[in-house]
């Protein structure tokens, strides 16, 4: 039973609006969430995180909303670039977990012109 | 350049064949960790060590085993492979702290 679920295996969305990814949790231990971009024949990289205790952590044009109560959360991109089509993957940490990651299966997001 | 290195970047193996993927950072981080990336699944944790000279099993560990004889080098060997592995393989590092992980290029693998 996957315990970090992205259901949407693909997004599109038109160059200059918002992009909003979602991913799903299970586990009420996680209190550490990261998003990771990935663009094809290379390796995942850092993209933002979000700690329990918060509800929204914002860099640039990337913002993270995490609604716990829902086991919720959601990656913002405001305005899409070209540049931002990759797959993005969500990441949860649990306490006592050797920082241990649990991955989604990704959500590919294609930015039109 | 600072980062992680996997080699080989790509590797036909025929099955039963012993294999070792190489990867090395030279950030110094203390923590390493090896994931098989498979279409539809995400990132799967197979081995990870938290620091030079230990190692735990992750979520699919079994076929791998990796050691961590020093910081730098976290080599995988699958002892005999079979055609299940086939899949892309990513080692990262981490300080620990926030767990911002960084992974290298990947390694493709196909076992036939």
């Amino acid at each position: 039973d996957q315990q970090v679920k992205q259901n949407s295996p693909s997004l599109s969305v038109q160059e200059g609006r918002i992009s909003i990814l979602n991913c799903d949790y299970t586990n009420s231990m996680f209190d550490y969430f990261l998003w990771y971009k990935k663009y094809p024949a290379e390796g995942p990289t850092f993209l933002i995180s979000i700690s329990s205790i918060k509800d929204k952590n914002e860099d640039g044009r990337f913002t993270v909303f995490l609604n716990k109560s829902a086991k919720h959360l959601s990656l913002h991109i405001v305005p899409s670039q070209p540049g931002d089509s990759a797959v993005y993957f969500c990441a949860a940490e649990a306490m006592d977990s050797n920082y241990q990651l649990i991955w989604g299966a990704g959500t590919k997001l294609i930015i039109k012109p | 350049i600072a980062g992680i290195t996997q080699a080989p970047t790509s590797q036909i193996l025929a099955a039963g064949r012993r294999m070792t993927l190489r990867c090395t950072q030279d950030m110094r981080h203390n923590a390493m960790y090896w994931y098989r990336q498979d279409l539809g699944l995400g990132l799967r944790l197979i081995h990870y060590s938290n620091t030079a000279g230990t190692t735990g099993k992750g979520e699919v560990p079994d076929g791998y085993s990796v050691s961590r004889a020093n910081t730098d080098d976290f080599p995988l060997t699958l002892a005999s492979a079979v055609p299940s592995q086939t899949s892309v393989y990513f080692c990262a590092s981490s300080t620990g702290a926030n767990n911002e992980q960084f992974f290298g290029p990947g390694t493709r693998l196909t076992v036939l």
